[in-house]
């Protein structure tokens, strides 16, 4: 079966550094897919993996280990708004994306 | 530009009545999607067109069906709600529906079936 596992919640400081994980095992790999989720709101895109190894993009990274089947999402200078649910998705052999439930991220002042 | 529209915003359902959800995008994007989401479970694909003319089955297709008769329109029907099909209902979009091509998100129908 397909499977992608991520922490059910976490919580964090404003200012700090988070790193939220994702393991996942699938028939097939095409790559990897970070989103964000506001409560009550679309989900929107934050990266994508396909090859091992970072990707910076500001306060966030992504980082991914094909070998592992992981992969982990860091956030720096954590601030309010940054609260809210990150999914993370891999594109299957058959090209269609499998989610996982999504981390829900509350930051505290 | 609006990218992905959905109607209705919200509904409540009797149970045995039918229902069609809208979507369409103005990115003339080929592939469109549909998913529900529920609490505690990841977003699953209900069905998929990967271009006008042609749909597809995703995860949990039964009780639903789609059609795609032009790039915009992609609307799911559901042809007797049951209230286990009460859910977020988002539809999305993207460029080809290639592996690395961001999934662009409509802003949901929350629907509840009594």
């Amino acid at each position: 079966g397909q499977n992608i596992d991520q922490p059910t919640e976490m919580t964090a400081t404003e200012g700090a550094i988070v790193q939220i994980n994702c393991t996942y095992q699938t028939s097939g790999f095409n790559g990897l897919f970070w989103y964000q989720q506001h409560a009550g709101e679309a989900p929107t895109f934050l990266s994508y993996n396909v090859l091992d190894g970072l990707e910076e993009k500001g306060r966030f990274s992504s980082f991914l280990s094909r070998s592992k089947g992981y992969s982990y999402l860091l956030l720096k200078e954590l601030q309010m708004k940054d609260s809210a649910s990150y999914l993370c998705a891999v594109t299957d052999s058959n090209y269609q994306l499998i989610w996982g439930a999504g981390t829900k991220l509350i930051i505290k002042p | 530009t609006a990218g992905i529209t959905q109607a209705p915003t919200s509904q409540i359902l009797a149970a045995g009545r039918s229902m069609t959800l809208r979507c369409t995008q103005d990115m003339r994007h080929n592939a469109m999607y549909w998913y529900r989401q529920d609490l505690g479970l990841g977003l699953r694909l209900i069905h998929y067109s990967n271009t006008a003319g042609t749909t597809g089955k995703g995860e949990v297709p039964d009780g639903y069906s789609v059609s795609r008769a032009n790039t915009d329109d992609f609307p799911l029907t559901l042809a007797s709600a049951v209230p286990s099909q009460t859910s977020v209902y988002f539809c999305a979009s993207s460029s080809s529906g290639g592996a690395r091509d961001e999934q662009f998100f409509g802003p949901g129908t929350r629907l509840t079936v009594l």
